[in-house]
């Protein structure tokens, strides 16, 4: 069955500390999507990456940065000298190309806290 | 950047009450979803659209009703609202083609009194 595990509820660190949110998922497709949201205090997800199953090349883009390992089923996200604007919920997600092709499935989030 | 507009943000409303929670996008998407948010921050998918004339219930069973008479407008409807109707309530939407990445909307943040 498809699924997506956050492990991590929430994560408290001092700003300018690096921070990895896990993400673990599910899926009986060999072709597959993976997301991640970032939801600040304001409510809104806002879209920050998506990956497809073929290509496990790690990827960067200023602080951020995502690690796609398939042989063990994961997505990381890591945040690298964190500033108290990174604080919010991340949402990892998994959309299907065979099954459930027009939905997203959610992990439950990490809510993310950096303090000054 | 997204638009996609949701009406109310936030709304407080009495029990046995009609209400209706707007969502718009100007990026001419086939597709729209809504999800329900609970306070333990996990979503749950109500509704979603495949495009006009089209609905469809979500993974999480709900009460609400949507309709979708244009593309650009998927609203939300409960007929008599309880105080387990109080949540986040989030509209998103994305192109019909690829695997592409939902937009989302601000959210409207329901209480049921």
């Amino acid at each position: 069955a498809q699924k997506v595990t956050q492990a991590q509820t929430e994560i408290s660190v001092v700003e300018k500390e690096d921070v990895t949110l896990d993400c673990v998922y599910e899926t009986r497709d060999t072709t597959y999507y993976l997301f991640w949201y970032k939801q600040p205090p304001s409510g809104e997800l806002v879209f920050l990456i998506r990956r497809n199953s073929f290509d496990e090349q790690n990827e960067i883009s200023g602080r951020y940065s995502w690690n796609f390992q398939k042989s063990t089923s994961s997505f990381n996200f890591t945040i690298t000298a964190s500033q108290v604007v990174d604080s919010a919920v991340y949402f990892c997600a998994l959309s299907e190309a065979l099954y459930n092709t027009d939905k997203l499935i959610f992990g439950t989030g990490t809510r993310l806290q950096v303090f000054p | 950047e997204a638009d996609i507009y949701q009406t109310p943000r936030y709304l407080v409303i009495g029990t046995g009450k009609k209400i209706t929670l707007e969502c718009s996008q100007t990026m001419g998407h086939d597709k729209m979803y809504w999800y329900q948010q609970d306070p333990g921050m996990e979503l749950h998918l109500i509704h979603y659209s495949y495009g006009v004339n089209s609905t469809e219930k979500g993974d999480l069973s709900s009460e609400s009703t949507v309709s979708r008479i244009r593309t650009e407008h998927f609203p939300l409807t409960l007929e008599s609202a309880r105080p387990s109707h109080t949540s986040q309530y989030l509209c998103a939407s994305r192109a019909g083609q690829g695997f592409n990445e939902q937009y989302f909307g601000p959210g409207t943040r329901l209480t049921v009194t």
